[in-house]
């Protein structure tokens, strides 16, 4: 079955901190594996997509990472912000299946 | 500016009466799909649609039905028979291979609250 699993649950840290969520997924054949934001109440919108092939990609203050051998990726969030409050959403897809897997989320909640 | 409009925003529905929520697109997308979201798990699928007069179950259909009569428009009907429907709802549109590349464009949610 495809899991996707992601820690911690949530997480508080002060402006202007960095801070990694993780992502370890099951998921396989893998085909990629996307970051999305959510803001309470909002619909999610996609940060980065990570393929099989990539390392790391940037996207502003927003590192993810992945390890293909391993099933894990990581996203790295730089300087934070205030507006970095908010659900990170980890979505794995899969070659043979047309659904996609998502993570429960990572809460981050940026504090003044 | 192209979107995914979901409507209504918040809905309160008593015991036993069929609700629909609005879902419409304007960015030529293909398919469409319908997430459910519950508090500390990920979205789960409801219904997708690759096509027009087309569409699939998806994880959790039962309790719920759409109709894809339009290339822009997909609603969901939360029928009496879902057991337990006070959840946050999401529809979503790709350009047709968004299961593959994971590429999904979501409208902002519908809050569902059974009274």
């Amino acid at each position: 079955k495809n899991q996707v699993e992601q820690s911690p649950q949530s997480l508080i840290i002060l402006e202007g901190k960095n801070c990694t969520l993780q992502c370890n997924y099951t998921v396989s054949p893998f085909s990629n594996l996307r970051w999305y934001k959510q803001d309470t109440g909002r619909g999610p919108v996609s940060l980065t997509i990570m393929t099989f092939s990539e390392n790391t990609k940037s996207n502003g203050r927003y590192t993810a990472t992945l390890d293909a051998d391993t099933k894990q990726s990581s996203l790295h969030i730089t300087a934070s912000q205030l507006s970095d409050s908010a659900s990170y959403i980890c979505v794995v897809s899969a070659w043979d299946d047309y659904k996609l897997s998502f993570g429960a989320g990572t809460t981050v909640t940026v504090r003044a | 500016d192209g979107g995914i409009t979901q409507s209504p925003k918040y809905l309160f529905r008593k015991e036993g009466q069929n609700v629909t929520l609005s879902c419409e697109q304007n960015l030529n997308h293909d398919a469409m799909y319908w997430y459910r979201q519950d508090p500390g798990q990920g979205l789960r699928l409801i219904y997708y649609s690759q096509i027009v007069n087309d569409f699939q179950k998806g994880d959790i259909a039962e309790g719920y039905s759409v109709s894809r009569e339009k290339k822009e428009s997909f609603p969901l009907t939360v029928t009496s028979a879902q057991k337990n429907p006070t959840a946050f709802y999401l529809c979503a549109s790709s350009r047709g291979q968004g299961m593959i590349d994971g590429e999904l464009f979501f409208g902002e949610g519908s809050r569902l609250t059974v009274l």
